[in-house]
This record gives C-alpha cells, structure tokens and sequence, in this order.
C-alpha cells in the first residue's frame, strides 16, 4: 500500500523553538508538499519541491523553510515557532508522469503542531 | 487572484442524494480534483475532471463546465461513512493545486 508517513502526529512547542516536520513517501514521487489547514481557510501551500534539493516557494511561505536531501524525505522547518503557525500541517506527494494517473496528491496523515 | 469556493457545511439524510458544488476563479487550469477528508484523517482522493461534463465512478459522480468555472460532486445512497469533509481543489498548472475550504456533510439517520 502506498504510504506519505509523518514523523509526528502531535507536537507541542514553545515560541520560539524550532521545529522539524519530517515527511516520507514510499512511492518514488518526484513532486513533495507541505501544506497547512486551518478551519475556514482550507489548504494553503507552503512550499513544493520538484526534485532532490529543488524548491519552491507556495503560497504562504514566510516563517518557514524546507529541506529535499533524498528524494523520499521532504522536511519543513519553522526557524522560531510562533503562536500563529499553531495549525494542522499536511504533506503530500504526487508523480511527475501524470500519464498512468491523474497526478493526484497522496497525502500524509498530518502533524498537528501547537505553539504556546 | 484566485478563489474557490464552496458551502460550508450541508446536512443530508442517509440513502439520499447530495450535491456539493464548487466555483472557482484561478490563474491556470489544469484540472479539478475532488477529496474526502474524514475527521483526524488525511485528505484521499476521489475524482478528477480536466474535459467538461460528468465523470462516474460508483456512489460518486464529478461534473465540470470550464467555461463557468464551476463543479459539482454528486453522492448517491449516502451512507453515514460518507460524513465528512469534501475538498475541491485546482491545478493551476504545473505543480500547483489549490484548494477550497471545504464542505462538511453531516449524513444523518
């Protein structure tokens, strides 16, 4: 079965803290993500790589950074946690060769991060 | 700038029909996705359109008009498992997908 794996379910950090959010996909996906979900406000994308060491900047990017050193593991990281980035945080991953499937994304199960 | 939208939340009563709709406004069309997100679970995937008109598959049916930037996702036979989040999302193009806010369907007895 195929499997995007989060490092954490629950985190609970202090402002301040940096923080890691690993992420995995067994499925040798060229295409990570990380998105946040907020009630009201639905997905929003953070930042996207498209292969190892490769990234892009999403939607809502300030405040965070991410890493791609093996194609498998895409981790996001928040250099000093702030009570706003307090949220459900979502990775993803999805095949370039969108001629065997509709490129779908394969999400994770998500890490739910509160900053005190 | 970009935008989908969708209704909040709907309530429906099993072995009903259900329609959820969704507009949209974006940059770049390359698709629309539909997902179900059940709650303190990942979101999954359960329809794609790119061509106009009405994909089915099972209980669920996807429609799509491009030139009014609107979709429906259509459920038959609710079941009370079918109580969830329903996510419309966009390809813009490229790698990107944007996502609606969601529309919570409580399936009730």
């Amino acid at each position: 079965d195929v499997k995007v794996t989060q490092s954490s379910r629950y985190l609970v950090k202090r402002t301040g803290e940096k923080v890691f959010l690993e992420c995995v996909q067994d499925m040798d996906h060229e295409n990570m993500f990380w998105y946040r979900q907020d009630p009201g406000l639905g997905l929003r994308l953070i930042y996207f790589s498209y292969d190892v060491k490769m990234k892009e900047k999403g939607d809502i990017p300030e405040g965070y950074s991410v890493s791609r050193e093996k194609k498998e593991r895409f981790s996001l990281i928040l250099e000093s946690a702030s009570t706003n980035q307090t949220s459900m945080y979502l990775c993803a991953s999805s095949p370039t060769d969108r001629s065997a499937n509709t490129g779908e994304l394969f999400f994770g199960e998500g890490s739910r991060l509160t900053v005190l | 700038g970009q935008n989908i939208d969708q209704p909040t939340e709907m309530t429906a009563t099993e072995g009903a029909i259900v329609q959820i709709n969704c507009t949209y406004q974006t940059s770049g069309f390359n698709g629309l996705f539909w997902y179900q997100q059940h709650a303190g679970e990942a979101p999954t995937f359960l329809s794609y359109n790119v061509l106009d008109g009405l994909e089915e598959k099972g209980r669920f049916s996807s429609f799509l008009s491009r030139s009014k930037g609107y979709s429906y996702l259509l459920l038959k036979e609710l079941q009370m498992k079918d109580s969830a989040s329903y996510l419309c999302a966009v390809n813009t193009g490229g790698f990107k997908t944007i996502f609606g806010a969601g529309t919570r369907l409580f399936v009730k007895a």
